[in-house]
């Protein structure tokens, strides 16, 4: 069974510029979480999307948005990006809503210049 | 929203020793609540769990405890090897989303 999927791995932008990042879930997995991690520090939840609506939102301002599709895949969009937005984006989904594994994906690397 | 806090930072143990990790939540309908290890330049990666029906897990070296009365839980890990250094994180579940801790840098001194 082939794990949760990101792309890109790296990606370097400009300050300005926007940035999207794509996940694909499990197999299986309806709901997906987006958590960004700046270097050496926690996971700070973005967004969580499950059956293709937004459910809730982290503390970070509307450049931060994002989508799920029909077929449960996602991706992350941060519109003008600002040099503290340099970090690693991990995606993870699980399979219903709540209470049950949350598997990661081995992240996007975005290096904001 | 749901609120983690996890101590300490940084733990440092000798080999053989135990360490312990502790975690407080804000939110009562919080009802699941994994642990994570993260290693260096890795993805996070599920170790134990502990669903709020159940008080205490145990794993071969790793255990966990919930109280709920209290809102807290402690990973405890016995017979530290060096391959358990890593960044250890908590987190709590409710029907909104999954919260982590900031995280315990664990170092295992050979």
């Amino acid at each position: 069974e082939a794990g949760v999927t990101q792309s890109p791995t790296h990606l370097i932008k400009t300050r300005g510029q926007q940035a999207t990042l794509r996940c694909s879930p499990i197999s299986g997995h309806t709901s997906v979480y987006w958590y960004q991690q700046a270097l050496g520090l926690g996971l700070q939840f973005l967004l969580w999307y499950d059956e293709g609506e937004e459910r809730n939102r982290g503390n970070f301002p509307p450049r931060f948005s994002g989508r799920q599709f029909p077929n449960y895949s996602s991706e992350l969009n941060v519109n003008a990006l600002e040099l503290e937005d340099s970090a690693l984006y991990l995606c993870a989904s699980l399979v219903g809503g709540w209470a049950n594994v949350l598997t990661f994906g081995a992240g996007s690397r975005l290096t904001v210049l | 929203g749901e609120n983690v806090e996890q101590h300490p930072s940084t733990l440092s143990v000798q080999e053989g020793d135990s360490a312990v990790i502790k975690c407080t939540y804000s939110d009562s309908a919080s009802n699941y609540f994994p642990w994570y290890k993260q290693e260096l330049g890795k993805r996070p990666q599920l170790i134990i769990d502990i669903r709020s029906n159940v008080g205490e897990k145990k794993d071969q070296r790793i255990a966990v405890t919930l109280n709920k009365t209290a809102k807290h839980f402690s990973l405890h890990i016995t017979e530290t090897q060096p391959e358990d250094s890593a960044v250890y994180f908590c987190a709590a579940h409710n029907n909104n989303d999954m919260r982590f801790g900031a995280g315990t840098r664990l170092t295992v001194k050979p």
